[in-house]
């Protein structure tokens, strides 16, 4: 079983709806975070948690809000999509200690007509 | 600001060496990591350097130099499955408000 896993996999969704992704893991790692990912800009960080009751911005975050429901939750909204939004969205954990590895889930694919 | 620097496409044969090359300006530096990522997949993580040097791990290898703030990826024996995207990270920030930030990547093709 995948450690990190994030539902939707693909989501195809209107200007101004409301969506939320999910992710999931089982690694038992207190850092969560939520990057997006366009065509020659790398990976951006939306958000980010280090535990339940910690949530930080990272530097894309307008148009986006997060909630940390448990130490193995972590989810996205977009409150309005919009068109600009359609990207590619990675939920990521990682351990501390040593070199904070990233452990990427499989990606949300998400399209804003 | 905060910036990380690399190539966006690099060419190279099988068998061949390749060497990514990655410059960062952030604050608060911790480390430097390389990560693999192939076409509709997820970022997976290849090595970590907190200290100048070089790190070794099979055909991989990774380089730092702190004072020049600059580092890279040094791929040897090159195999058709390593074409892919490489992306350089920094481990950025203050004691344990630290997070990464990513480099556009590399696209690295393998040609036979």
């Amino acid at each position: 079983d995948a450690d990190v896993t994030q539902t939707p996999r693909n989501r195809i969704t209107k200007t101004g709806k409301r969506i939320m992704l999910e992710c999931s893991q089982t690694k038992g790692h207190d850092r969560m975070y939520w990057y997006r990912q366009d065509p020659g800009l790398g990976l951006r960080l939306i958000y980010y948690s280090f535990d339940v009751k910690d949530i930080n911005k990272g530097e894309i975050s307008d148009g986006y809000s997060v909630s940390r429901q448990a130490q193995a939750k972590f989810s996205l909204s977009l409150e309005s999509a919009i068109p600009n939004q359609t990207a590619l969205y990675f939920c990521a954990t990682s351990d501390p200690t040593g070199s904070d590895e990233q452990f990427f889930g499989p990606g949300t694919r998400l399209t804003v007509l | 600001g905060q910036s990380l620097e690399q190539p966006s496409e690099v060419t190279a044969v099988e068998g061949a060496i390749v060497q990514i090359n990655c410059t960062y300006q952030t604050s608060g530096f911790y480390g430097l990591s390389w990560y693999q990522q192939h076409d509709g997949g997820a970022p997976t993580f290849l090595s970590y350097n907190a200290l100048d040097g070089l790190e070794e791990t099979g055909r991989f290898s990774s380089f730092l130099s702190r004072s020049d703030s600059y580092g890279y990826l040094l791929l040897q024996e090159l195999q058709m499955k390593d074409s892919a995207s490489y992306f350089c990270a920094v481990t950025t920030g203050y004691s344990s408000a630290s997070k990464i930030i990513f480099g556009s990547g590399t696209r690295l093709s393998i040609r036979p």
